[in-house]
């Protein structure tokens, strides 16, 4: 079956800084990578989607890439600030099993001032 | 245009009891998943159905069941309640299957006692 794993728990980083959370999946299929944020108690919010076609993604302050070589995308958030902690979740839809996501652990991200 | 609504929010139960999540669309979405969500396992994905038809199961027992109606609402059941159901419950809709966005609501936090 497919894993996705996000292999940071956590990260902190000083506001202003670029925050860089990584996402590995473990099988390769014609799909598609999303992110997502959640805050506590609240359910995940749609940030980014990126196909295995794309290099890259932008929005805003947002930046996607996918490697289909290294199984692998990175998310990143330029000028963060302490508004953007939360946890973000990687998630994965492919093959055959399209409407179903697979999602990481998720990464807590907290950023201090 | 309003988001995906989840009812109840907060739900206590005993064991053996059984349980009855709603799940309201956005307006125009067909497709509806339900995900679990716990500090153990993450993000598990539960059932997704389309156009009433359930198109894909998790890997839950039976005891899990769910059912979309022709307006696109969809309920989960769950009978017999263990400890271990104690989870913060997702629901997802999106447009259409498959390579689009997930919108979630605030889900259903059920304790079982």
């Amino acid at each position: 079956s497919q894993k996705i794993e996000q292999n940071s728990e956590a990260l902190n980083i000083q506001e202003g800084k670029t925050a860089t959370l990584t996402c590995n999946y473990t099988n390769y299929s014609p799909a598609y990578l999303q992110w997502y944020r959640q805050d506590p108690g609240r359910g995940p919010v749609f940030l980014l989607l990126i196909r295995e076609n794309e290099k890259e993604k932008r929005k805003e302050r947002l930046k996607v890439t996918f490697d289909t070589t290294l199984k692998q995308s990175l998310f990143h958030i330029t000028a963060s600030q302490p508004a953007d902690s939360a946890t973000y979740l990687c998630a994965y839809e492919g093959g055959s099993t399209l409407g179903r996501l697979y999602f990481g652990r998720g990464t807590q991200l907290t950023v201090w001032p | 245009k309003a988001g995906v609504t989840q009812t109840p929010r907060y739900l206590i139960k005993t064991r053996g009891q059984q349980v009855t999540l709603s799940c309201s669309p956005i307006s125009g979405h067909r497709s509806v998943s339900w995900y679990q969500q716990t500090p153990g396992q993450g993000l598990q994905f539960l059932f997704e159905y389309f156009s009433e038809t359930q198109r894909n199961k998790g890997n839950f027992p039976g005891r899990f069941s769910g059912r979309q109606f022709s307006n696109s609402r969809s309920e989960m059941n769950v009978s017999t309640l263990e400890l271990g159901d104690s989870a913060l419950y997702l629901c997802a809709s999106s447009l259409e299957v498959g390579y689009t966005e997930a919108f979630f609501g605030q889900g259903t936090r059920l304790t079982v006692v």
